[in-house]
């Protein structure tokens, strides 16, 4: 069964500092790999997808990478701002259970 | 930004009662789901469609039903509410015609049974 972790549950960084968010899996056997963010309060954004066949994926400041076999996302922000604050969420689509498995997220703060 | 509403957005019911959730889509796109958001679980997925009367069965499916008579709408059914599906409750879409394609989600229903 496929299990997603999220290290660190909160995070909290001045402004202007570069992060990365870890995520760890179980099963290798994956169609993709998605980061999503969630403001408190609301639904989730999809900021990146990354196929098992790719390495990263960019959006602006946004760098996702994709180690499969390892078992290891990560998803690094550059030059953070206030506005970065919020959970970020992976998401696996395995082979094996054909849905979308979530980690528990990461909490972060970005204060000025 | 997908087109998904979700209604209510917020309900308040009693144990026993039935609760309908729609989630409607105007993308006209065909893998549909609904997941639930608990503290400390993250997000789960109860049902899914793929296709207008097909569904399917997700991780927690006990005490949820679904419908989809329309490739627009995908309803959400507790036949009798209890406190454990005190929840926020989210429907998603998927971006293309493949499941595997970035998953879009709708703003919650925040489902409180007393």
């Amino acid at each position: 069964k496929q299990e997603v972790t999220q290290i660190p549950a909160a995070l909290s960084v001045p402004e202007g500092e570069n992060l990365v968010l870890n995520c760890s899996f179980t099963d290798s056997a994956i169609y993709n790999l998605q980061w999503f963010r969630q403001d408190p309060g609301k639904g989730l954004t999809s900021l990146l997808l990354i196929q098992s066949s790719q390495r990263e994926q960019t959006s602006g400041r946004l760098n996702a990478s994709l180690d499969k076999s390892s078992g290891r996302s990560t998803l690094y922000i550059a030059a953070s701002q206030p506005g970065d604050s919020a959970t970020y969420l992976c998401a696996t689509l395995s082979y094996n259970t054909d849905k979308l498995i979530f980690g528990t997220g990461t909490r972060l703060q970005v204060f000025p | 930004d997908a087109g998904i509403t979700q209604s209510p957005r917020h309900k308040v019911t009693e144990t026993g009662t039935p609760v309908t959730l729609r989630c409607h889509q105007t993308e006209n796109h065909r893998y549909m789901y609904w997941y639930r958001q608990d503290p400390g679980h993250g997000l789960r997925l109860i049902h899914y469609s793929y296709g207008v009367k097909d569904t399917d069965k997700g991780e927690v499916s006990d005490g949820y039903s679904v419908s989809r008579s329309k490739t627009e709408d995908f309803l959400l059914t507790l036949e009798s509410a209890t406190s454990s599906q005190t929840s926020v409750y989210f429907c998603a879409i998927s971006g293309g015609d493949s499941r595997t394609d970035t998953q879009y989600f709708g703003p919650g229903t925040r489902l409180t049974v007393l």
